[in-house]
């Protein structure tokens, strides 16, 4: 069965760079038919799309995000990446990684990871 | 783009039918059939229910339905359960590798 983990700084402080890695078991990331994707949450409010990656490398990010995200992929581990770089504390959130189909289709999520912008 | 309109709250006794409504426009549910539902307990992660406006994945019960009209998108849980109560979110493709996702709906078991 597929499982996601997310593992990171539950702190950052305004200004850095928050760094998430998501460590997929149970499948290959190199799936042709999978995307991987960030989603996140923050507290109390809606989920929001921040990006995803194919296994080669290709990413597609969500306009808002575009400036300051990087998604990266690490086929040799079975891991996905995550840095958002400027934080403010808009950007404390539950953070999941997941698997997705075409269209963003999410058939599996990470547990959730809080991330906290504070100094 | 603007985020697709929910009802904030739904409410059914056990047994009754609840629908919640995913409203956008032509730029997203109306010009696409790509609006997947997820439903969410309080601490969990998201759950996949509904995706291309109607198909169920394995696992999911059938008191689960989904459909569209014109820019607005529809789940209807039949048959209410205790277990349904839980926040209900869409999202839909919009073209461009864009997606939308809906404001959330808290559905409550009376």
């Amino acid at each position: 069965q597929l499982q996601l983990q997310e593992s990171g700084p539950g702190l950052v402080k305004p200004s850095e760079t928050l760094s998430l890695t998501c460590t997929v078991s149970g499948g290959s990331i190199s799936s042709s038919s999978h995307y991987w994707a960030w989603i996140r949450q923050p507290p109390g409010k809606g989920l929001e799309w921040i990006g995803s990656i194919y296994y080669s490398g290709n990413t597609y990010y969500n306009s808002p995000f575009k400036s300051r995200v990087t998604i990266s992929v690490d086929t040799s581990k079975n891991q996905f990446s995550v840095k958002v770089s400027s934080v403010t504390a808009a950007d404390t959130a539950v953070y999941y990684c997941t698997r997705t189909g075409s269209y963003l289709v999410i058939d599996s999520w990470g547990q959730g990871t809080l991330v906290i912008v504070s100094s | 783009q603007s985020a697709l309109t929910q009802p904030p709250s739904a409410s059914g006794s056990p047994g009754q039918s609840v629908t919640i409504s995913c409203t956008g426009s032509s730029s997203d549910v109306g010009g696409y059939n790509h609006v997947s539902w997820y439903q969410q307990h309080p601490g969990k992660a998201p759950k996949l229910m509904i995706y291309e406006v109607s198909q169920r994945p394995s696992g999911v019960p059938d008191r689960f339905s989904g459909s569209k009209s014109g820019n607005t998108a529809s789940l209807t849980v039949s048959g209410l359960q205790a277990e349904d109560e839980a926040e209900y979110y869409c999202i839909s493709y919009a073209g461009g590798n864009n997606y939308v996702f809906g404001t959330g709906t808290r559905v409550t078991v009376l």
